[in-house]
């Protein structure tokens, strides 16, 4: 059964750090990798995806990256902002079905 | 990328009643999902809607209680059935297959007193 985990479970940083979340899965059979941002009592927003043969995918001061042999991925966020405020989500695809980590909840203090 | 319009946004409802939460897509797709999120947890699939077939149900969840239609490829409802406080969620609908992004509604915050 696959399970994912995120690392760390909350993070507090001021304004313009450099941050990483971490996210690692047991089961390496995964189709893709897709990480979201959920707003307080909201629903998900997709930020990236990767597919299993990618290696990594940016978007803006994003970046995410994918190791499916030790099953880990990490998304950096570059010069955080108080916007960024959230939880980040990852998950895995493996048949039709979305696996979820618990998330990382992160605070940019300005 | 899917638009997916959720009604209501939330609800307060008595224990007892049942709440149907409706999801609509701005394209056709074959598979929509149905998740639960617990206060403070993650999301956990209740079930995937096939049109013109039951729904699939994954461990922990039976039709009784969360009836699903899915009368086309662009529309699906959850019906939560017989309310109690444990079933207090934000309930949200998903589209996307296996190898493609899945993209969210706004998600149906659901309390029930």
């Amino acid at each position: 059964k696959q399970e994912v985990t995120q690392i760390p479970a909350a993070l507090s940083v001021p304004e313009g750090e450099n941050l990483v979340l971490n996210c690692s899965f047991t089961d390496s059979a995964i189709y893709n990798l897709q990480w979201f941002r959920q707003d307080p009592g909201k629903g998900l927003t997709s930020l990236l995806l990767i597919q299993s043969s990618q290696r990594e995918q940016t978007s803006g001061r994003l970046n995410a990256s994918l190791d499916k042999s030790s099953g880990r991925s990490t998304l950096y966020i570059a010069a955080s902002q108080p916007g960024d405020s959230a939880t980040y989500l990852c998950a895995v695809t493996g048949g039709n079905k979305l696996v979820f980590g618990a998330g990382t909840i992160l605070r940019v203090k300005s | 990328s899917a638009v997916i319009s959720q009604k209501p946004s939330r609800d307060i409802c008595q224990r007892g009643t049942s709440l149907t939460i409706q999801c609509q897509v701005d394209s056709q797709v074959t598979m929509m999902f149905w998740y639960r999120q617990q206060p403070g947890q993650s999301l956990t699939l209740i079930a995937t809607a096939n049109q013109g077939s039951e729904a699939t149900y994954e461990s922990g969840f039976v039709i009784d209680k969360f009836p699903i239609s899915r009368p086309n490829l662009t529309f699906s409802t959850l019906t939560v059935s017989n309310m109690s406080p444990e079933d207090s969620s934000i309930y949200l609908c998903s589209v996307g297959d296996t190898y493609t992004e899945a993209f969210f509604g706004q998600g149906t915050r659901l309390t029930v007193v």
